[in-house]
């Protein structure tokens, strides 16, 4: 069984475009994050919910809109697609229960290119 | 906020010798530190954690070890083997009170050869 899973796992746009990325879990989680990793390999948060309430939101340009329909699913939006777009974009999950605050799992990561 | 830092970006070792990367972190209420490794092409898994209350830990071949007052946590693999290689990640994280995220620091490429 898939714990954490995103679709689409590639995604080849033009600049302009808007496009989505989707995650969904089944470890009933409440708290889910989007990073993007880029070329550097570096791990950035962008945004997470806990309960569908946004929780944290980076410096992330406005073009990127997360949406949380209920806690097993937090998507992302993005208008306006630019070529520093590019980057591979993780969804995670974890529960957050103060000291006992389990693990980090990843999804399998979206990939997306911007040409 | 939290500033992770990490160390070496890249370090090569002979199969069988032993591994060492290191991490810095700014934020004192920090209390937990996972590390993860990173195969190419793969997601982040998780390999190991450690809390504040604990200074060391280990699981066979890989131990990391805390110390709270200088702020900076070690991941040490021994006996090493090609199928180590990949991008490690520290991270911190403080998890009492609040919704906190886990920063990560810059990752590690290892490579081990055979």
């Amino acid at each position: 069984d898939t714990a954490v899973s995103q679709t689409p796992k590639y995604l080849v746009t033009q600049m302009g475009n808007d496009k989505s990325i989707k995650c969904e879990q089944n470890l009933g989680h409440d708290t889910m994050y989007w990073y993007k990793q880029d070329s550097k390999k570096f791990l950035k948060i962008m945004f997470s919910y806990n309960n569908k309430e946004l929780i944290i939101n980076e410096t992330v340009p406005n073009r990127f809109s997360p949406k949380s329909p209920d806690k097993a699913h937090l998507n992302l939006h993005i208008n306006s697609l630019e070529l520093g777009d590019s980057a591979v974009y993780f969804c995670a999950s974890r529960y957050h229960g103060g000291r006992n605050t389990g693990e980090l799992f990843f999804g399998e990561g979206s990939r997306l290119t911007v040409l | 906020g939290e500033n992770v830092e990490q160390h070496p970006s890249t370090l090569s070792v002979q199969e069988g010798d032993s591994a060492v990367i290191k991490c810095t972190y700014s934020d004192s209420a920090s209390n937990y530190f996972p590390w993860y490794k990173q195969e190419l092409g793969k997601r982040p898994q998780l390999i190991i954690d450690i809390r504040s209350n604990v200074g060391e830990k280990k699981d066979q071949r890989i131990a990391v070890t805390l110390n709270k007052t200088a702020k900076h946590f070690s991941l040490h693999i021994t006996e090493t083997q090609p199928e180590d290689s990949a991008v490690y990640f520290c991270a911190a994280s403080a998890d009492s009170g609040g919704y906190q995220k886990v920063t990560f620091g810059t990752g590690t490429k290892l490579q081990v050869i055979p």
